[in-house]
């Protein structure tokens, strides 16, 4: 069964600093495209970033280009999304996101960040 | 990036009755080297993640009841749920990954009426 859980959510002051992980079991991780969505409270879904197996090519959105990284430990079957600089307006639940096999595209439960003073 | 306009924003809809979303991307999302649309629809429960319901634009994932289907081509895309059912109750995203960044409708909220 495939599963991902994300982790790292918190409470986090603005300009502060944060690393999410989405550990993922029941595929074969090292074969996919993976990627991070995310959904601010009471909104829709926002692209952030993905990245290829190996991590040989990523692809971004713009709006968070420059503060944010995404890489991935093939060996640990583990996502990373680096957060920094961060503001009040990314709060928001982020989704790790699998493409590809069954189901096409399979999304995690989610963790929540809170940017606030 | 690609925009993509979902219509209605909500919708009530009885019992049994048919429900109807529509789509529309500000370019097409078919490739002609495989005539796939790169359409995916989800549907989105309260506290939960999304579900994707159909991809290529018409095809049901395993395990969707088959009251759900997807249609259209190019720009113009349409999700109907054919006999409403209380577990539909949810929001419903289409979304285009034909280019990265991937991008969403705005949501369609479903209810009973």
């Amino acid at each position: 069964e495939v599963q991902l859980v994300e982790s790292g959510g918190a409470l986090v002051q603005p300009g502060g600093s944060l690393r999410l992980s989405c550990s993922a079991s029941g595929f074969t991780f090292s074969s996919h495209n993976m990627h991070w969505v995310r959904q601010a409270p009471g909104k829709g879904l926002e692209y952030l970033f993905g990245i290829s197996p190996n991590g040989r090519d990523t692809f971004y959105a713009g709006s968070v280009r420059g503060r944010f990284a995404i890489s991935r430990d093939d060996s640990k079957n583990t996502l990373y999304l680096q957060m920094s600089s961060l503001r009040t307006e990314d709060t928001a639940v982020y989704y790790c996101v699998k493409e590809g096999g069954t189901p096409t595209f399979y999304w995690g439960q989610g963790t929540l960040i809170t940017v606030s003073s | 990036d690609i925009m993509m306009t979902q219509s209605p924003d909500s919708l009530a809809v009885s019992l049994g009755e048919r429900a109807t979303i529509t789509c529309k991307s500000s370019q097409s999302v078919l490739y002609s080297s495989n005539n796939n649309n790169y359409i995916g629809w989800y549907q989105q429960k309260p506290g939960q993640p999304p579900k994707l319901l159909i991809y290529w634009a018409s095809i049901r994932e395993s395990g969707v009841p088959d009251r759900f289907s997807g249609s259209g081509s190019e720009t113009d895309f349409t999700l109907t749920i054919s006999s409403l059912q209380a577990e539909d109750v949810a929001v419903y995203y289409c979304q285009q990954y034909y280019y990265t960044p991937w991008t969403f409708g705005q949501g369609t909220k479903v209810e009973i009426k």
